[in-house]
């Protein structure tokens, strides 16, 4: 069963940059996987950001930007703004079984 | 505009099933696959299953095999998830996500449905 990892808590301060990392224990994370990033806040549902490794939905704002970075997939927040504070999951599509699993999750704080 | 609205909050006992729906508007739905995805209490997410509203064909996480049913309604754009041999670990809330049949995006998710499970 493939387990996907992601830092479990990061902290960034007002207009700071962050990335957010995804690794996969089957190997290298390529865009077979088709990484998914998708941001939660409390009481709400995910929201898609980030599709098929590094393009952004209509709705993601440009702060947001992915991409594939020593193996992992990379979430990178630029100009954070405090309503960025929120969880983050990665989700990668494992094609053996034709599974797809998300990552912990990451706590982002803002501060 | 796509919207994909989820049934009500449900208390259920322990041993019995709950059928959660999610009613999708806004597109074609056959021309999406959907998933379901659960979120326990202060837990991440977690992957369910994935069905296919054209032929209905459905792909289960391994660990709902025996358990989940995921059906739909094509007259009414209508998909169901039922978890069966409910336990107090399936209280959660459990989402419905839509995913576009080529190229693996996911892009608009379901408000959630609070199943609590409780004797």
């Amino acid at each position: 069963q493939t387990v996907v990892t992601q830092e479990p808590s990061l902290t960034v301060s007002p207009g700071g940059t962050v990335t957010l990392t995804c690794a996969s224990s089957t190997g290298a994370v390529n865009s077979g996987y088709y990484p998914t990033w998708l941001q939660q806040k409390p009481g709400q549902a995910p929201r898609t950001l980030i599709y098929s490794a590094t393009n952004r939905h209509s709705w993601t704002p440009a702060r947001f930007s992915a991409s594939l970075l020593g193996g992992k997939a990379a979430l990178t927040l630029s100009g954070v703004q405090p309503e960025d504070e929120a969880d983050y999951y990665c989700l990668l599509y494992c094609s053996n079984p034709r599974v797809w699993v998300f990552g912990g999750g990451t706590k982002l704080t803002v501060l | 505009q796509v919207q994909l609205v989820q049934s009500g909050a449900e208390v259920k006992k322990p041993g019995a099933s709950v059928k959660v729906s999610c009613k999708a508007s806004g597109y074609t739905f056959t021309n999406f696959y959907l998933h379901w995805v659960r979120q326990a209490p202060g837990q991440g997410l977690e992957w369910m299953g994935i069905i296919n509203p054209s032929s209905g064909s459905t792909t289960y996480a391994q660990r709902f095999q025996d358990r989940v049913t995921m059906t739909r309604d094509t007259s009414t754009s209508t998909l169901y998830m039922e978890l069966s041999s409910l336990r107090s670990e399936d209280t959660a809330v459990y989402y419905c996500a839509r995913m576009t049949m080529s190229g693996g995006t996911w892009d608009f998710w379901g408000q959630g449905t609070l199943v609590t499970v409780s004797s």
